[in-house]
């Protein structure tokens, strides 16, 4: 089975600074990895997706996430933050070999200070 | 492109009582899901289609919660009987392919219930 984790219930970044989510993945097989953003009271949204290939990932909204697997992470950047960013950011995997399911992580609240 | 639409988009019912939530996916979807997010959490897969049949339903409460895809297309999820500790946010996502594990997921605004 696959589970991810995101070690920080928040994080706070001066605007214009660089900025980093974090998520550490557990995986047998190859893992199938995902960033959305969740605004108030509205659904998530797709940002990026990691199935195979280079391990920098570019995504929307100028987001890119770096795969590494001997560190079985998969964290999330932005070199250049916006206030309009802050918002609630999940990791995601894919529930083992042969599965559909989708496993979150608890969340990362991002609050990027003007 | 119309996203994923969800409605009611709040809902407030008393515990012991049935309440019931639509979806209606991005035009062409096969694969519709529903997730339970309690506040503080990560959304929770409860059921996936694959057109108008059920993939996974591994994690609904099959004694109260039922779903059902209309023709492939809409969804509905109904809770009969509602207990407090259902009270949560329902997103439904949709993907476009069947069968593509790796897929994108879309989702819905969501609807938050509040069991009182």
């Amino acid at each position: 089975a696959q589970s991810v984790a995101q070690p920080e219930d928040q994080v706070n970044v001066a605007e214009g600074n660089p900025l980093t989510v974090k998520c550490t993945y557990s995986v047998s097989g190859n893992p199938y990895l995902f960033w959305y953003v969740q605004y108030p009271n509205r659904g998530l949204q797709f940002l990026l997706k990691y199935i195979t290939g280079d391990n920098l990932v570019k995504g929307s909204y100028g987001f890119e996430a770096e795969f590494n697997k001997s560190q079985t992470s998969f964290h999330l950047k932005k070199p250049s933050a916006l206030v309009s960013d802050s918002a609630l950011y999940f990791c995601a995997g894919l529930s083992g070999a042969g599965s559909y399911q989708l496993t979150f992580g608890k969340g990362t609240k991002l609050s990027v200070i003007p | 492109e119309a996203g994923v639409a969800q409605s009611p988009r709040y809902k407030i019912i008393e515990k012991r009582q049935s309440v019931a939530f639509w979806c209606n996916p991005i035009s062409g979807h096969a694969t519709l899901y529903w997730y339970q997010q309690i506040l503080g959490q990560g959304p929770k897969l409860l059921i996936q289609f694959q057109n108008n049949g059920v993939v996974d339903d591994s994690q609904l409460p099959k004694d109260r919660f039922s779903a059902e895809r209309l023709k492939g297309v809409d969804s509905t999820l109904k809770i009969q009987p509602a207990k407090l500790e259902d009270s949560a946010v329902y997103l439904c996502a949709s993907s476009l392919l069947a069968g593509a594990r790796t897929d994108t997921q879309y989702f819905g605004p969501g609807t938050r219930l509040t069991v009182l």
